[in-house]
């Protein structure tokens, strides 16, 4: 299954367009990407999921150029809430509920006012 | 909807010790997940179920078995604790066949210690 590689930390002020990338060289025809927020002491929260190209919903906006190498989860304006750690997810599923995951180790993102 | 529930939310055990780690959710969700998370490892996959009755492997299976004798419940147990299972355990459920969604739904965790 693909291996993920995600920056630890990044830094952002408040307002601004926070841009983190995650890279899955190794991906699969059929697997898919999905990104999740967790905050301290809490399970992830689901954020985005997609296949290719780009998808879009009311908090974030997920980019996969057409070699799917890679995947780019964009937060517009981030605020002071956003602080958390964003992890990448690659799923390959094989028929017959054959499952394979596999969640990169997460970019810390701290917002500063 | 209470969502995913995790019992008990804190354990500390001694190395040899047995315990069970319950997970429920009441979303009619047919996936249910084990994962552990440990410090600067993201989170792993234990075990994970597609269905009532049916379980499989993960990445990191050794140690825990698991069992999913009802929809709702994901049981993860420890026969005879060791100090590398000391970690915050999360449970997750997916898919629902109405919706055809697997996004995961996680719960709140149950931080485990083994001394």
């Amino acid at each position: 299954l693909a291996k993920t590689t995600q920056p630890i930390s990044m830094d952002s002020y408040e307002g601004q367009e926070v841009n983190i990338t995650c890279s899955h060289n190794n991906i699969a025809t059929n697997d898919y990407i999905t990104w999740y927020q967790q905050f301290p002491s809490q399970g992830p929260r689901f954020i985005i999921q997609g296949y290719k190209t780009k998808v879009t919903n009311e908090v974030a906006s997920l980019f996969i150029p057409a070699d799917r190498k890679s995947s780019t989860l964009s937060l517009p304006r981030v605020s002071l809430s956003d602080t958390a750690v964003y992890y990448c997810l690659v799923t390959r599923t094989s028929g017959a509920g054959s499952y394979q995951l596999t969640f990169g180790k997460g970019t810390k993102l701290s917002v500063i006012p | 909807n209470a969502g995913v529930t995790q019992t008990p939310k804190f354990r500390v055990l001694k190395t040899g010790q047995s315990m069970t780690l319950l997970c429920a959710q009441d979303m009619n969700h047919e996936y249910m997940y084990w994962y552990r998370q440990d410090p600067g490892m993201g989170l792993r996959l234990i075990h994970y179920s597609v269905g009532e009755g049916t379980t499989a492997k993960g990445e990191v299976p050794d140690g825990y078995n698991v069992s999913r004798l009802k929809k709702q419940n994901f049981l993860l147990g420890l026969e005879s604790a060791a100090p590398s299972q000391t970690s915050v355990y999360f449970c997750a459920s997916s898919y629902h066949p109405d919706t055809f969604s697997d996004t995961q739904y996680f719960g709140p965790g149950t931080r485990l210690t083994v001394l």
